[in-house]
């Protein structure tokens, strides 16, 4: 089956730093990726869509500037948390939409981001 | 199981017998629909999806009921064992709408042996 990587899979951070996180489809083309961020015992919660080649689109309530997203191949999607809060501790994880099946999403296993 | 409160509601079984875990979807319009089960710090893994022209679908195990008239999915898992201990999703999609998903609560099962 398709696969998708997430790199790290955990980070700690200091309050103030960036972390970027990758998310990757390995044996397949992803034109769509997306992004979740799912908080302890809740359900995941769509971020954004990143569509490569152009702007990702984000949900409402999502701010672009502090969680900015590239989709610069067909194959890798970055988020990056910029200025990062104790806040913004979260499990993310990533989808990708094979472009050949364009209806599944194949899940990332998810990358653990703790600030301090 | 829909999310009540700061928790997940729970659905704890025998191991052996079989496990129910329900879903109220929101959107009429919804057409795709899928459950996926996530282990503790792990992604979500796909289970069985089913279409809004179906209201049944049956996999390995796992049979998928769904009613548009009360916007109601459900997961039977037949037999269930050690390994199904995990938190499932309903997830809903319009396909018309692109390929966002929604996700509902979740329910956790846990399975005694």
């Amino acid at each position: 089956g398709a696969v998708v990587s997430q790199h790290p899979s955990r980070v700690i951070c200091k309050s103030g730093t960036s972390v970027k996180i990758e998310c990757r489809s390995l044996d397949f083309q992803a034109t769509t990726m997306f992004w979740y961020r799912q908080f302890p015992k809740k359900s995941l919660m769509l971020m954004a869509t990143s569509n490569e080649g152009s702007k990702a689109t984000y949900e409402q309530g999502v701010e672009k500037d502090k969680f900015l997203i590239n989709h610069a191949s067909l194959t890798l999607s970055t988020l990056t948390v910029t200025s990062a809060h104790p806040e913004d501790s979260s499990f993310y994880i990533c989808s990708a939409r094979d472009f050949r099946s364009p209806g599944t999403q194949y899940f990332g296993p998810g990358t653990r981001l703790l600030v301090l | 199981g829909e999310s009540v409160g700061l928790h997940l509601p729970t659905l704890s079984v025998q191991e052996g017998d079989n496990s129910i875990i329900n879903c109220a979807y929101s959107n009429s319009a919804s057409d795709y629909f899928i459950w996926y089960k996530q282990e503790s710090g792990k992604g979500p893994q796909f289970i069985i999806d089913i279409r809004s022209n179906m209201d049944k679908r049956q996999g390995q195990r796992v049979t998928v009921l769904l009613n548009k008239t009360v916007k109601h999915l459900s997961l039977q898992i037949a037999a269930t064992q050690p390994g199904d201990s995990a938190v499932y999703f309903c997830a809903e999609r319009v396909t018309a709408a692109g390929n966002k998903l929604t996700f509902g609560g979740g329910t956790r099962v846990l399975v005694k042996p």
